[in-house]
């Protein structure tokens, strides 16, 4: 079975605070992609990795965030200054390099900030 | 710009009925792959369906089928039998071959609910 592992699987940060998740993809895969979901409702797409280079990203993580992918089997998303809209479940995914391949989500790092 | 949409923000069937679920794209691609999935309540994420843009023919899995209407930029997911535990929200995705940059684009889902 894919496995997308994410930890941790809960963060509470504070205010101000820096928070960082991790994302270990399914061997093989080559693709990286990391959502950020409020509520379960949409989910917003932040940063895509091709190889490790980030490919495409919006202008949030540019901004405030800090994403990275070392290794082909580790990624992180950091966030350098935590703020209450940034409360949410924070989804990767990863996929083989193929247009025609499925993604397999991890099960998500649920940030709260108080 | 490539954008998915879905209208249909909850539905609520019987269970072992049949339903539809909408999804329209946009796209100036000529080739491209569309997906479906499918969110449980423990947040879980899971792949269910996919289609081709250059097949003409719906894809099937299990009781998961497709309502391909490639004119009308358009991909239903269609459950046939439900049952309560399709319970979930419904994602379709659409990804891209020609531009290199194969991100997924999702439309903002459907929540089902299947009532016993």
């Amino acid at each position: 079975d894919a496995a997308v592992t994410q930890k941790p699987r809960y963060l509470i940060k504070m205010k101000g605070q820096e928070a960082e998740m991790k994302c270990i993809p399914e061997k093989g895969h080559t693709a990286v992609f990391w959502y950020q979901q409020k509520q379960s409702k949409e989910l917003k797409f932040l940063i895509y990795f091709q190889n490790q280079q980030p490919l495409d990203q919006i202008d949030m993580v540019k901004e405030r965030f800090s994403a990275v992918c070392p290794s082909s089997s580790l990624c992180s998303l950091g966030i350098r200054t935590c703020e209450a809209e940034d409360s949410a479940l924070y989804l990767c995914s990863s996929s083989h390099g193929q247009a025609n391949t499925e993604v397999f989500f991890g099960k998500g790092t649920r940030l709260t900030v108080v | 710009a490539q954008k998915v949409t879905q209208t249909q923000t909850s539905i609520s069937v019987m269970e072992k009925t049949t339903v539809t679920m909408d999804c329209v794209y946009e796209t100036q691609d000529s080739s491209y792959f569309l997906f479906w999935y499918k969110q449980t309540a423990s947040g879980e994420i899971v792949f269910l369906i996919r289609q081709d843009s250059y097949k003409k023919e719906n894809a099937t899995v299990g009781h998961y089928s497709l309502n391909f209407q490639k004119p009308k930029s358009s991909i239903g997911l269609i459950i046939t039998a439900t049952q309560i535990e399709d319970s979930a929200v419904y994602f379709c995705a659409m990804r891209h071959v020609n531009t290199g940059n194969y991100k997924y684009v999702f439309g903002a889902g459907t929540r089902l609910k299947v009532i016993a």
